[in-house]
Order: structure tokens, then sequence, then C-alpha cells
């Protein structure tokens, strides 16, 4: 079945403590995406990667890091968590070029807490 | 960058019509969707238009006009389980071959009996 795979689906954390958000799509996808989505704020893009070792910010990337070593896998870093970071986060991938009438398959989602 | 507006919220009755709004400003428009959130739940895709007019699939149909700037998401014979947040979401070109989402904040629609 092709899916993004996001774990864990809950996390609950303390401030400061480094944390990872593991993100895998099959789907031998080349664009992919980090968001978070807050009340009121909607989805708003963290990071962003076109390809294996391609990344760049998005519209919120402060606080957090990302990597693209190999093409299925897109994991969100967050080395200092703050509270301000309580959110839900997606990953999300993308074929690149035309057409890409679906755009976005999205993961099941992070609901994360940091105390 | 982009400009991306909606209602917050709407209400409507189980068997009617209702259609929300979207009205966007951006350079190098590349396609508009829209996605159905469930509360707590990731977004699915529901539609995707690029050239004027309108797309049905089924009970919705989505409609866009570039030159306006301007789309909406019509939703046939409501159901309750049609309750869920809508976002707008507008792609377009960026520098260095990247298609860009952004999305709106989201219509929040309630089905009522």
């Amino acid at each position: 079945e092709a899916q993004v795979t996001q774990n864990p689906r809950y996390l609950i954390t303390v401030t400061g403590k480094k944390l990872t958000v593991t993100c895998s799509q099959n789907m031998n996808h080349e664009y992919m995406s980090w968001y978070r989505q807050d009340p009121g704020l909607g989805l708003r893009q963290i990071y962003y990667s076109m390809n294996v070792e391609v990344t760049d910010k998005g519209d919120v990337p402060e606080g957090y890091k990302v990597s693209r070593k190999e093409k299925r896998n897109f994991p969100l870093i967050l080395e200092s968590p703050s509270p301000n970071q309580t959110s839900l986060y997606f990953c999300a991938s993308s074929p690149k070029g035309q057409p890409t009438f679906y755009g976005y398959t999205f993961g099941s989602g992070t609901r994360l807490t940091v105390v | 960058g982009q400009n991306i507006d909606q209602p917050t919220e709407m209400t409507a009755t189980e068997g009617a019509i209702v259609q929300i709004n979207c009205t966007y400003q951006t350079s190098g428009f590349n396609g508009l969707f829209w996605y159905q959130q469930h509360a707590g739940e990731a977004p699915t895709f529901l539609s995707y238009n690029v050239l004027d007019g309108l797309e049905e699939k089924g009970r919705f149909s989505s409609f866009l006009s570039r030159s306006k700037g301007y789309s909406y998401l019509l939703l046939k014979e409501l159901q309750m389980k049609d309750s869920a947040s809508y976002l707008c979401a507008v792609r377009d070109n960026r520098s260095g071959g990247y298609q860009k989402v952004t999305f709106g904040t989201g219509t929040k629609l309630q089905v009522i009996p």
C-alpha cells in the first residue's frame, strides 16, 4: 500500500530533550515536506526537500532540523524542544514534475506536547 | 508570498448543498487543491484545478477562476460524515524548480440533522 509513515503518533516530552520524528514513504517520491498545524494558523511548512541531500527552509524553520540521506526517509529533529513547539506535525510527499494532480500524500500525524 | 482566505466556519443541513469559497493571491500559480480533514487526522485529497472551470467528482465539485483568484468547493447531498475541515491549498512555482504548496487555514463545516 502506498503510504507515508510517521512515528510516533503521540509524544510527550520535556523542554530541552532532543527528539526525532521519523517519516518514511514507499512511493519513490522526490518531494517531501514537514508541516505543523496549530489552531487558527492552519498548516505551515517547516522544511522541505526536493531530493536526496537537497533540503530548504519553509515558513517556520526555527528550532527544527531535517536531513534527507535516503529518498524514502525525511526525519524531523528538534534539538532542544520548547513548549511553543507543541503542535500537530505532518509529513507529506509528492512526485516531482507534471502532472501531479494529487498533490501531497500525508502521513497520519504526530501530536507532540512539550512540557 | 501567498495570501489565501476562506471562511473559518460554516453550518449546513444534512441533505443540503454548501459552497465553501477560497480566494488567493499568488505569483507563479500552478494549481489549486481542496483537501478534507477530520479532526486529528491527516488531510485527504478531494480535488485539483489548474484550468478555469468546474471539476465534478461525485457529490463534490470544485471551481476555479484564475483571473479572479477564486475557487469554491461545492458539496451536494450533505451527509453527517461530511462534518470536517476543508482546506484550500495553492501551488506555485518557485525558483530552482520547486513547487510550493501553501494551505489556507481551513473552513470547519458542521452538518446538522
